[in-house]
């Protein structure tokens, strides 16, 4: 079975400062794919970025990056010079690649908040 | 781009009722999702559909109904409402394989 686990509950910063979310995640399969995702205080989410797990290359978009460790099973958001809009809650989601699964299976989310 | 609308935003019932949300989506993708997010918590995967006419449960679908009797939407059905089941019920989209998913802006259910 699958299972994503995000250990921080929440993480506080200072604006214009970097922040790493953990994520450790489970799986059976040998192909999958990873997301982080923002829900912001409205209820909103929204996709940030996604890594393939065949790809060595660590995913970046924006101030949004991953580190991707796959012998430990790890898939950690990095925010670089962080804004007070990047407060919110922030998920990391996975699913695999093969066939008749469309499951996305999320972690329980680390709250983030950004001080001025 | 795309939009994913759900309705009602707000929804109100009495313990016992049936109650159903719905769920357009434009982007013109196979699967859809139902998932219930209580109050300060993770996602939980209640119904989803990977095509017209299709139905697969998810890990909390007991209670629950759904439909999905055209590709644009995806119906939830709350067989017998119960106050342990109020939360926002968020509804998703996503194309084939291992795209992200796209999400409604939820439907709030409280039960009296």
């Amino acid at each position: 079975a699958q299972k994503v686990t995000q250990t921080q509950t929440s993480i506080s910063v200072m604006e214009k400062t970097t922040v790493t979310m953990d994520c450790v995640y489970e799986t059976q399969d040998s192909s999958y794919f990873l997301f982080w995702y923002k829900q912001t205080a409205s209820g909103e989410i929204v996709f940030l970025i996604r890594q393939d797990s065949y790809k060595k290359e660590n995913a970046t978009v924006g101030h949004y990056s991953l580190n991707f460790q796959k012998p430990k099973s790890s898939i950690g958001l990095i925010i670089t010079a962080t804004q007070i809009e990047d407060s919110a809650v922030y998920f990391c989601a996975m699913r695999a690649n093969n066939t008749g699964n469309y499951k996305y299976v999320f972690g329980a989310g680390t709250r983030l908040k950004v001080i001025a | 781009g795309g939009i994913i609308t759900q309705t009602p935003k707000f929804l109100i019932g009495q313990e016992g009722q049936k109650l159903t949300l719905k769920c357009q989506q434009n982007f013109n993708h196979d699967t859809m999702y139902w998932y219930r997010q209580d109050s300060g918590k993770g996602l939980r995967l209640i119904y989803y559909s990977i095509t017209e006419n299709d139905l697969q449960k998810g890990d909390l679908s007991e209670g629950y109904d759904a439909s999905r009797e055209k590709k644009s939407s995806f119906s939830l059905t709350v067989t017998s409402a119960q106050k342990n089941e109020m939360a926002v019920f968020l509804c998703a989209s996503s194309m084939d394989w291992g795209y992200e998913q796209y999400f409604g802006p939820g439907t709030r259910l409280t039960v009296l």
